[in-house]
């Protein structure tokens, strides 16, 4: 059973560039989440989607970035008209329930790098 | 979710217990204790969690103080695999299902 899978792991874009990342749960998940973990510190969570729908963004900034979760295919996280302050490492993780009991799998992240 | 307070950081010797506090003194009744770690970079990793009693998987053990003010994290052979940064959450019960991640731990196992 393959893990979250998240792509591109490595991302360089140039200021005033847009960035895609892409989440894919595990087999059998529908719940995924977006964390950003800025250099030195720790995660930061931004944003919570089921299959269609955004049930918590309370982390997202309020421009620039949108997320979605499709009926069929990956979570895409879109920053538009990156800066240098995007530059960050962005983990998806996925569960089957999104319920308290339910453990959340984290994928590799994406390193985003922001020039 | 309450605060949690863990020590910047730890040293163990390889193949002995590491043992990891975490102190959340304003825990509610309805709020579990979640321990994850991250090694170097890579993504977090699940380990273990608990509400009132001790719990044990293949991972480690978590031990829960009686008022549930602080609770440790038990690695019962430490290998060098296990040098990562370990973080102590409260999760509520029925609330979001969001993760807050604090500084945690660096563990580092020597050899």
């Amino acid at each position: 059973n393959a893990g979250v899978m998240q792509n591109p792991r490595h991302l360089v874009r140039r200021r005033g560039q847009e960035a895609r990342l892409r989440c894919s749960p595990m087999k059998g998940h529908s719940h995924v989440y977006w964390y950003r973990q800025l250099p030195e510190e720790g995660l930061k969570f931004m944003v919570y989607l089921q299959k269609e729908n955004i049930i918590d963004e309370s982390g997202m900034p309020k421009e620039r970035f949108s997320a979605e979760f499709p009926k069929e295919g990956p979570s895409i996280l879109r920053i538009q008209q990156v800066v240098r302050g995007d530059s960050a490492a962005y983990f998806c993780a996925s569960s089957s329930t999104g319920g308290l009991m339910d453990e959340q799998y984290f994928g590799p992240g994406t390193r985003l790098t922001v020039t | 979710d309450a605060k949690t307070t863990q020590p910047t950081s730890m040293d163990c010797a390889e193949g002995r217990a590491a043992n990891l506090p975490c102190n959340h003194s304003t825990i509610s009744g309805n709020e579990y204790v979640y321990w994850y770690r991250q090694i170097h970079s890579q993504g977090p990793q699940y380990i273990i969690h608990g509400l009132k009693n001790n719990e044990t998987n293949e991972m480690a053990s978590l031990i829960i103080t009686e008022d549930r003010k602080s609770s440790t994290l038990i690695l019962p052979h430490a290998t060098l695999r296990d040098t990562a940064v370990y973080y102590c959450i409260a999760v509520t019960q029925g609330g979001s299902e969001k993760l807050v991640f604090g500084k945690g731990t660096k563990l580092t196992v020597n050899p």
